[in-house]
């Protein structure tokens, strides 16, 4: 069974950092493309990151470019997203989510999500 | 950036209705893929590459469209069908999703 379990997130105060982690089980982490998705409370969804295979490769809107940086750790079927300079509008609930691709990836689109954590940032 | 624009925002309909969910693109996209979010969870994928419906959906969904249009069909509404319901794409960067589109039981 997949499974994608986020930690990380808390309250943080703007300009600060902070990194969430996802750990997955129950497939092939190093042959999947992962992601990274938002949601601020009562909104829709927002694609944050992408990263491939390897790690060699990744990918991001404008709205967090050069203040996330997304990685991953195939030994240990994680993949993180450090957190720069945060702002109020990064206020929302991440997903961590996996490709449905695979070897034939990616497909960027994401057949399992996390439960999510969340990340409030306020002074 | 392709914006992917839905309607309606929000809809209610009876036990045994036909529903329509349409996601209407800024710029031709190749594929449309949907999400079910109950309230309180994460999404769920839905309908993928347009038309096929994943791993434990409903035979009484649906997916179609081209270019700039594209629908989920739900041709005979259930309790457990309520949720909201968002389209994505990725034929152009930055990957994007529609802003939801709610579905009451009444």
């Amino acid at each position: 069974e997949v499974q994608l379990v986020e930690t990380g997130g808390g309250l943080v105060q703007p300009g600060r950092s902070l990194k969430l982690s996802c750990v997955a089980s129950g497939f092939t982490f190093s042959s999947y493309w992962m992601y990274w998705i938002r949601q601020a409370p009562g909104k829709g969804l927002e694609w944050v990151s992408s990263i491939n295979t390897d790690g060699g490769s990744t990918y991001y809107p404008d709205s967090v470019k050069g203040r996330f940086t997304i990685s991953r750790d195939n030994a240990e079927n994680t993949v993180y997203l450090q957190m720069n300079s945060l702002r109020s509008e990064d206020t929302a609930t991440y997903y961590c989510a996996k490709d449905r691709g695979g070897n034939w990836g990616p497909y960027w689109y994401f057949d399992f999500w996390g439960p999510g954590t969340m990340v409030t940032v306020s002074s | 950036e392709t914006v992917l624009t839905q309607s309606p925002t929000t809809t209610a309909a009876s036990p045994g209705e036909k529903v329509t969910i349409t996601c209407r693109a800024s710029s031709s996209v190749s594929y449309m893929h949907w999400y079910q979010q109950k309230s309180g969870a994460s999404p769920k994928l839905w309908i993928y590459d347009t038309s096929k419906l994943a791993s434990g959906v409903p035979n009484r969904f649906s997916g179609s469209g081209s270019g700039t249009s594209y629908s989920l069909i739900i041709s005979s509404i259930e309790s457990e069908d309520a949720a909201t319901y968002y389209c994505q794409q990725k034929s152009s960067d930055p990957l994007t999703f529609g802003s939801g589109t709610k579905l009451e039981i009444k």
